[in-house]
């Protein structure tokens, strides 16, 4: 069964900060990794996704990495602003054939202190 | 707006009761989930529709849950009996595709349920 962890569940630096959150996983067969941010009492939103034969994706100040072999993805904020401040949730699309259903880690709640 | 749409953004309801939660995904999107999140936890997988039929409920945790899609776009997800362990954060997501490698799941505000 795939189960996805998140260190550290809590996070808290100064604005502009470089930082990176850690996410792993158990079963290394998935077809992709997706990061997401959540604002309180929102919905999740969108940052990254990266297919399970690509190593890295890039976006803004934001670049996710992947090592499937290994079961570890990261993501690194550059720059970090207060505007940053949210909860991040890794998920992996778990190799089900026609499912595609994200198994999500429980979080890293971000802080970025101006 | 060209987002995932639900419908109520909150429910309360008394523990017994019947509610419908509802999903409008994005035009032309033929895969739609549903998941639910508890507070402090991640999303959890409940059910996913392909088109109208659903191909995978395997998250569904009992048989008071029960979802629709009749036409291959708004769902309705079913609850009967609420009890007041159903109080959670019902998200639903859709993507453009399924069951190929790249598949982007877009996720809608979410709606709030709250069983007294």
């Amino acid at each position: 069964k795939q189960e996805v962890t998140q260190i550290p569940a809590a996070l808290s630096v100064p604005e502009g900060e470089n930082l990176v959150l850690n996410c792993s996983f158990t079963d290394s067969a998935i077809y992709n990794l997706q990061w997401f941010r959540q604002d309180p009492g929102k919905g999740l939103t969108s940052l990254l996704l990266i297919q399970s034969s690509q190593r890295e994706q890039t976006s803004g100040r934001l670049n996710a990495s992947l090592d499937k072999s290994s079961g570890r993805s990261t993501l690194y904020i550059a720059a970090s602003q207060p505007g940053d401040s949210a909860t991040y949730l890794c998920a992996v699309d778990n190799y089900g054939g026609a499912t595609n259903k994200l198994i999500f880690g429980t979080g890293t709640l971000l802080a970025v202190q101006p | 707006g060209a987002g995932v749409s639900q419908t109520p953004s909150n429910k309360v309801t008394e523990k017994g009761k019947y509610v419908e939660l509802r999903c409008d995904p994005i035009s032309g999107h033929t895969a739609l989930y549903w998941y639910r999140q508890s507070l402090g936890q991640g999303p959890e997988f409940l059910i996913y529709f392909q088109g109208t039929g659903a191909a995978d409920d395997s998250g569904l945790p009992n048989d008071r849950f029960f979802a629709v899609r009749p036409e291959g776009s708004v769902s309705t997800l079913k609850i009967q009996r609420t009890e007041r362990g159903d109080s959670a954060v019902y998200l639903c997501a859709s993507s453009p595709f399924s069951g190929i490698v790249y598949n982007e799941q877009f996720f809608g505000p979410g709606t709030r349920l709250t069983v007294l």
